[in-house]
C-alpha cells in the first residue's frame, strides 16, 4: 500500500526564519515524491519532485526537499520564510513498482503560516 | 505558461442531479486524471485516463461516475445522480509522457449538492 503522512496540521514560524514541513511515506517499492502548493480558492501548484539522484531537490520560490531513504521521509524546507509563503502544502507519492496511470496519494496537508 | 483549466469554477446543484464538470488540459498531455478534495479533507484519486480509455480507477469511483475525452481538448467527469456526499472539489490533472512524471492540476470546480 501507498500512503503518505504529514504529521503537523499546521506550521507557523516567523518571517525570514526557516521553515520545516514534514513527510513521510510509505510504498513499496521505489517511491516518486512531490510536493504540491495550494493558495486560498486556487487549485494544486507543482513545487518540487524527487525521482533520483540527489538527495537534494531544488524546487520553486526557493523551496527544497531532501529525498532521505532509511527514514522514508521528504521533508520541505526553506531557508528564509516569506509571509507570500503562507499556503496549503501537500506531500504526494507514487509507487514505481506500480504499473499504471501512476495516480498520486496525497497526504492530508500542513497549513503554513508565516507571522511578518 | 500552458496550464490545465476547469469550468465552470463553482457548480450548484440539486441531489439526484446530473453534472458535468469540464478540464481542458494540458494541449501536448497524454494522461488525465481527476481528484477530489473533500472540505478539511486530503486530495483523492478518482480515475486516470490514456488512450481514450480508463486506466485506474480508485473504489470512490463507481457507476456514477463517468469519464470522457469527446473532442481533442476537453476531458470531463460527469455525476449521474448527485449524493450530499459528492460535495467537494474536483481537480483535473494532466501529464505529459511517462518519462516525465509532474501532474498538473487545473484550479478545481467546487460541487455543493443540496
Amino acid at each position: 500500500a501507498q500512503s503518505v503522512a504529514q504529521p503537523e496540521d499546521q506550521v507557523n514560524v516567523a518571517e525570514g526564519n526557516p521553515l520545516t514541513v514534514k513527510c513521510t511515506y510509505s510504498v513499496s517499492g521505489n517511491p516518486y515524491l512531490f510536493w504540491y502548493v495550494q493558495y486560498p480558492n486556487r487549485g494544486l501548484q507543482f513545487l518540487l519532485k524527487y525521482i533520483t539522484g540527489d538527495n537534494l531537490v531544488k524546487g520553486s520560490y526557493g523551496f527544497e526537499a531532501e529525498f532521505n531513504k532509511s527514514q522514508t521521509s521528504f521533508h520541505l524546507k526553506k531557508p528564509s520564510a516569506l509571509v507570500s509563503d503562507s499556503a496549503l502544502y501537500f506531500c504526494a507519492v507514487r509507487d514505481l513498482s506500480k504499473t499504471g496511470a501512476n495516480n498520486l496519494f496525497f497526504g492530508t496537508g500542513t497549513r503554513l503560516t508565516v507571522i511578518p | 505558461e500552458p496550464e490545465v483549466t476547469q469550468t465552470p469554477s463553482h457548480q450548484v446543484t440539486q441531489m439526484g442531479q446530473e453534472v458535468i464538470l469540464r478540464c481542458v488540459p494540458i494541449s501536448n498531455h497524454l494522461y488525465f486524471y481527476w481528484y477530489r478534495q473533500i472540505l478539511g479533507q486530503k486530495v483523492e484519486f478518482l480515475v486516470s485516463f490514456y488512450n481514450n480509455e480508463i486506466s485506474e480507477k480508485s473504489e470512490i469511483f463507481d457507476d456514477q461516475f463517468s469519464v470522457e475525452r469527446p473532442d481533442g481538448s476537453n476531458f470531463t467527469l460527469k455525476i449521474r445522480s448527485t449524493k450530499l456526499e459528492d460535495s467537494a472539489m474536483y481537480f483535473c490533472a494532466s501529464r505529459w509522457a511517462p518519462s516525465t512524471d509532474t501532474q498538473y492540476f487545473g484550479p478545481g470546480t467546487r460541487l455543493t449538492v443540496l
